[in-house]
């Protein structure tokens, strides 16, 4: 069974620009999770899919990140304009269910996002 | 004040010995607890969820001490393959039970 993809798996871009990241999930994994490190710190929880719904969008940092998932399948993030200290590492995570210890996260290999 | 603390390490142990993490968290209505295992440039994995009265996976012990809000995580007979930096996690529902991370201990086996 293939494991949660994301791409690409690094970015260099320069500060103002547009990137998009994708994260596919594992097949049937309802639960959609962003995460993000920054170098040196602890990975932050960004938002979390129900499906194709938003269901705790609470970790964006600012309305420069725009998430989605048209279908329920897929996600993208979006960050514009990029600024320095969006650098940093941004993992999607996915699980069948969610709340409780009733899950498991499986998290892909992250995208690796440096803006200059 | 980290909702989460461990201590960064880095932990140098020798091959063979026991080695053992600590973690506290700050929300006393926190649930679930975690441990997660990363590797250089890779994603965490989950290692062991936390049970309140103990549990153990081989040679990984894992202990909680909710009075304390304390998380601990033994490794015994520790192999170099054990090296990498292991993550505390818990959750909550007033927060909706996302996760919230610790910054990790990072451990290196010596030969």
């Amino acid at each position: 069974e293939a494991g949660v993809t994301q791409f690409p798996s690094h970015s260099v871009i320069e500060k103002g620009q547009t990137v998009t990241l994708r994260c596919d999930p594992i097949s049937g994994h309802d639960n959609l999770y962003w995460y993000r490190r920054v170098m040196g710190k602890e990975i932050k929880f960004l938002l979390h899919f129900v499906k194709e719904s938003k269901q705790d969008e609470s970790g964006m940092p600012n309305n420069r990140f725009l998430a989605e998932r048209t279908g329920g399948t897929y996600s993208t993030l979006k960050v514009q304009p990029a600024e320095l200290e969006d650098s940093g590492v941004y993992f999607c995570a996915s699980s069948q269910d969610w709340g409780g210890a009733s899950y498991e996260q499986y998290f892909g290999p992250g995208t690796r996002l440096t803006v200059t | 004040r980290k909702e989460v603390e461990q201590d960064p390490g880095p932990f140098n142990v020798p091959e063979g010995a026991t080695v053992a993490f600590n973690c506290t968290y700050s929300n006393s209505a926190s649930q679930s607890f975690f441990w997660y295992r990363q590797d250089c440039r890779k994603e965490p994995k989950l290692l062991m969820s936390v049970y309140s009265s103990g549990n153990e996976d081989g040679r990984f012990t894992a202990q909680l001490n909710r009075a304390s809000q304390y998380i601990s995580l033994l490794i015994r007979d520790s192999k170099l393959s054990d090296s990498a930096t292991y993550l505390c996690v818990v959750n909550a529902l007033d927060s909706n039970y996302q996760l919230i991370w610790g910054a990790g201990t990072k451990l290196i086996i010596k030969p």
